[in-house]
């Protein structure tokens, strides 16, 4: 079964810091691979996602994340963060077959931004 | 951009009553639709998936008699807990999937239930 891990579930850093938010994925076969932010009582915003090609994947608002086969990590990267960036963060993995859709989320990084 | 619609926001119902949570795609025609829950500090959890025109297919543990699932038309879904309990309380949050993107799937905002 797939399943999805994001080791930290609370991460704090300074305005104008880089940031890195990690996920690692298990999956029998080559995923495809999300990252999505949820603001206080919203629905999620995706950020980016990764099907194929460049491991190295752009998405909006800055950030980016890197798809590394070998150690099964798909994190999430941003190199100076603005104060509107605090939010919940979500890596999710789905099956690389079309019309069977479905995501699996992990359990989120709630990221918080100090002055 | 495609844009899906989740009303109510808030919704605060008491024990026994039902309590009905509309989907709907504005812009694009959703084939299917999922429905999650979210506890909180959670992950989401998804509940069911909803097709057009038919029945909806309900994860495992998903009580398919307390959370009624209909799919009436290709823009809307609602999500109708039935004789909700103080357990029901929670944070539900659709998607629709956007039949001209692979994966592409759009999140309503949410709805937060809270039974009293």
């Amino acid at each position: 079964a797939q399943s999805v891990t994001q080791p930290d579930i609370h991460i704090t850093v300074s305005e104008g810091a880089s940031l890195e938010l990690r996920c690692n994925y298990s999956y029998g076969a080559t995923p495809y691979l999300f990252w999505y932010v949820q603001s206080p009582g919203q629905g999620l915003q995706l950020l980016l996602k990764y099907f194929s090609g460049d491991t190295l994947v752009q998405g909006i608002k800055g950030f980016e994340a890197e798809f590394k086969r070998s150690q099964s990590s798909f994190n999430l990267r941003k190199p100076s963060v603005h104060w509107s960036d605090a939010a919940e963060y979500f890596c999710a993995v789905g099956p690389s077959n079309f019309g069977n859709e479905k995501l699996t989320f992990g359990t989120g990084t709630r990221l918080t931004i100090i002055p | 951009g495609a844009v899906v619609s989740q009303h109510p926001s808030r919704v605060i119902c008491k024990s026994g009553t039902s309590v009905k949570i509309e989907c709907r795609s504005l812009d694009f025609q959703a084939t299917t639709m999922f429905w999650y829950r979210q506890f909180p500090k959670k992950s989401l959890m998804l509940m069911a998936t909803s097709n057009e025109g038919s029945k909806a297919t309900y994860e495992q543990g998903v009580e398919k008699d307390k959370f009624l699932i209909n799919h009436a038309s290709l823009t809307l879904s609602t999500l109708t807990v039935t004789s909700a309990h103080p357990e029901d309380s929670s944070f539900y949050i659709c998607s629709a999937r956007d039949p001209r993107a692979n994966y592409g799937y759009t999140f309503g905002s949410g709805t937060r239930l809270t039974v009293v």
